[in-house]
């Protein structure tokens, strides 16, 4: 069975413009997750996606936002990118939508420098 | 109150030793506790994982101590090896929470040959 896919991989932006970022889950994996890594802050939730709806969102800015299609797939938009918006973003699915015992499966990331 | 601390950031154990990482909560409504073993370029990957309800869960190596009175839980690794040497990530989430996971810090182990 394949992983949690993500990408790009690797980005490069410049201040002030946006990027979207792709997860796809694995197969029948319905709940998607989204978390920031950055060596100061760490990991942090953004956001959770279960069948096409936001369940639970971080304390982000309005910039970070994100979608859920049909299919399961996932995407995370941030605008008006800032220098400290550089970080891993990882994806992260789940079969179900509920919190204990339910392993969450991570991709490999996206790494975005902003510039 | 939604804090996960963890100790210590880095940690320096000989090939076979035994690695100890602990973590230290407030929420008493955490109710599953994972821990979390990551590579470099790697996402994290899930290790072992413990509910409030039991004291110590054991897979292979890898043992979670749980002490509910005292809001701590802790990950040992037995006879650490170089394969071993990674970031380990406590984390809790609430009941009901869906799937928001709350993280340590981080512990960087390096296990020496």
């Amino acid at each position: 069975k394949a992983g949690v896919t993500q990408t790009p991989r690797y980005l490069i932006k410049t201040r002030g413009q946006q990027v979207t970022l792709s997860c796809s889950p694995i197969s029948g994996h319905r709940s998607v997750s989204w978390y920031q890594q950055t060596p100061g802050q760490g990991l942090q939730f953004l956001f959770e996606y279960f069948s096409e709806t936001q369940r639970n969102k971080g304390n982000f800015p309005g910039r970070f936002s994100g979608r859920q299609f049909s299919n399961s797939r996932s995407e995370m938009n941030v605008s008006t990118l800032e220098l400290g918006d550089s970080a891993l973003y990882l994806c992260a699915s789940s079969i179900t939508g509920t919190a204990t015992n339910n392993e969450r499966f991570f991709g490999p990331g996206t790494r975005l420098t902003v510039l | 109150q939604q804090q996960v601390k963890q100790s210590p950031q880095s940690l320096i154990v000989q090939k076979g030793g035994i690695s100890i990482i602990n973590c230290a909560y407030e929420n008493t409504a955490f109710d599953y506790f994972p821990w979390y073993q990551q590579f470099p370029g790697k996402g994290p990957a899930l290790l072992i994982a413990i509910r409030p309800d039991v004291s110590e869960k054991k897979e292979g190596r890898f043992t979670i101590s749980f002490n509910k009175s005292a809001k701590q839980f802790s990950l040992h690794i037995m006879d650490s090896q170089p394969g071993d040497s990674a970031t380990y990530f406590c984390a809790a989430s609430l009941s009901g929470g869906y799937n928001k996971l709350i993280f340590g810090a981080g512990t960087r182990l390096a296990v020496h040959p």
